[in-house]
């Protein structure tokens, strides 16, 4: 009953660094996307995947690369960290029908500092 | 305007009231409706989808007003433990277009 895993849970990060957040789902889903919430707000569309090979920009792409090489797996990559980038990252996972809901991960809590 | 609008809040309620979240869209084409929950700092989790003749899940009910394009969601009996932020969450005909709300912070107290 994996669902969707997030790693890491919590990174520290100097400016200028890069990471990967990972995200792997082990429902079949076609579907992933990227959120990032900062403090107080609502989630906002980093990136997502409509299935293997297929990655698109959400309202917030810059400083974020994406990749989908397998169905289970979307990483999202921080190239040059910056202090704005400092959030909360949710990975999610839905099927391919519109009346299926949107499963999270437990989220990565990231600082820039 | 934003493509899913919720009022925000807060909603601050004494144990046991009875308190009720809108939330309208903007997409006639929306095809299917759900209501979140997120705890603070976690992870949204689903609280009930919303079918088109309204449904319940115990204290919680769920309606859809297809015409009006707003959807509901009534807490009845509140408990401490409801307090948290409530998503309204939209999808579009294609899959995969999922449309978030900003939420509505709900605290419950004694």
């Amino acid at each position: 009953n994996a669902g969707v895993t997030q790693t890491p849970k919590f990174r520290i990060l100097k400016i200028g660094q890069s990471m990967t957040l990972q995200c792997t789902q082990d429902m079949n889903h076609n579907y992933m996307y990227w959120y990032r919430q900062d403090p107080g707000m609502g989630l906002k569309l980093i990136y997502y995947s409509v299935g293997a090979g297929i990655t698109d920009k959400g309202e917030v792409p810059n400083g974020y690369n994406v990749s989908r090489s397998t169905t289970e797996d979307f990483p999202l990559r921080l190239e040059l960290a910056a202090p704005s980038q400092t959030s909360v990252y949710f990975c999610a996972s839905t099927g391919q029908y519109s009346n299926q809901p949107q499963h999270f991960g437990d989220g990565t809590r990231l600082s820039i500092l | 305007r934003k493509e899913v609008e919720q009022d925000p809040g807060p909603f601050n309620v004494p144990e046991g009231a009875t308190v009720a979240f809108n939330c309208t869209y903007s997409n006639s084409a929306s095809q299917s409706f759900f209501w979140y929950r997120q705890d603070c700092r976690k992870e949204p989790k689903l609280l009930m989808s919303v079918y088109s003749s309204g449904n319940e899940d115990g204290r919680f009910t769920a309606q859809l007003n297809r015409a009006s394009q707003y959807i509901s969601l009534l807490i009845r009996d509140s408990k401490l433990s409801d307090s948290a932020t409530y998503l309204c969450v939209v999808n579009e005909l294609r899959a995969g277009k999922s449309t978030f709300g900003d939420g509505t912070t709900l605290t419950v107290k004694p």
